[in-house]
């Protein structure tokens, strides 16, 4: 799977969209781009995934750029509960058999 | 409500004492697999079950057992724990194998062998 690159640490103010960037210049053209999150010592929490697309749903949207080499996570109006890691994974769509690889993420620190 | 639940959340134990850790799915997933997580290395895959009866190994196995003889539950079972076992542990379900779906990840369980 293709190795991503995230910023160790971000602050956003609360109320306002939080982006966060990964770069996976490696990607291969199956690969898929995830998101999870994990708020302090809980399970992982998956976001969003996509592979071409920009995508979107409740909680995150997700851009992908034309050459997939980057991707943003953008939380809209973050809130103080949106703080956490945030993992950028990529992966191939391989039925499941090969487990999730987290790399170290990016702590989002979101400021009253 | 839709949920991967673990038992237990904490559990402290000697060395050599078996244990069971259980895991059970409510979302009837083919897929579920067991993680630790250790600070600084992150999340690995223990072992990984694409369905009934079919189980394989992660990327760190080693004394670990698991079982899946029902799709909604798949324990995680110690042998023989040993104190590098210390860990939190989470388990996660998929549907279709984790084909294009996020994976639902339990609330953990906080392991200590001393």
């Amino acid at each position: 799977d293709a190795k991503t690159t995230q910023p160790p640490s971000m602050d956003c103010a609360e109320g306002r969209a939080a982006n966060l960037p990964c770069n996976h210049s490696t990607i291969s053209g199956n690969e898929y781009v995830y998101w999870y999150r994990q708020i302090h010592s809980q399970g992982p929490q998956y976001i969003i995934h996509g592979l071409k697309n920009n995508e979107t749903n409740e909680m995150a949207s997700l851009i992908i750029t034309e050459d997939r080499k980057s991707s943003t996570l953008i939380l809209p109006h973050a809130t103080l509960r949106d703080t956490a890691v945030y993992y950028c994974i990529v992966r191939v769509e391989r039925g499941g058999a090969d487990g999730l690889t987290f790399g170290k993420g990016t702590h989002l620190i979101i400021q009253p | 409500e839709a949920q991967v639940t673990q038992n237990p959340r904490y559990l402290i134990t000697v060395t050599g004492k078996k244990l069971t850790v259980t895991c059970s799915q409510n979302m009837n997933h083919e897929y579920m697999s067991w993680y630790r997580q250790d600070p600084g290395l992150g999340l690995r895959q223990i072992y990984y079950s694409m369905n009934v009866e079919v189980t394989d190994k992660g990327d760190v196995p080693e004394g670990y057992k698991v079982s899946r003889k029902e799709k909604r539950n798949f324990p995680l079972i110690l042998e023989s724990p040993s104190p590098n076992q210390t860990s939190l542990y989470f388990c996660a379900s998929s549907p279709f194998g984790g084909r294009g779906y996020g994976y639902t990840f339990g609330s953990g369980t906080r392991l200590t062998v001393v």
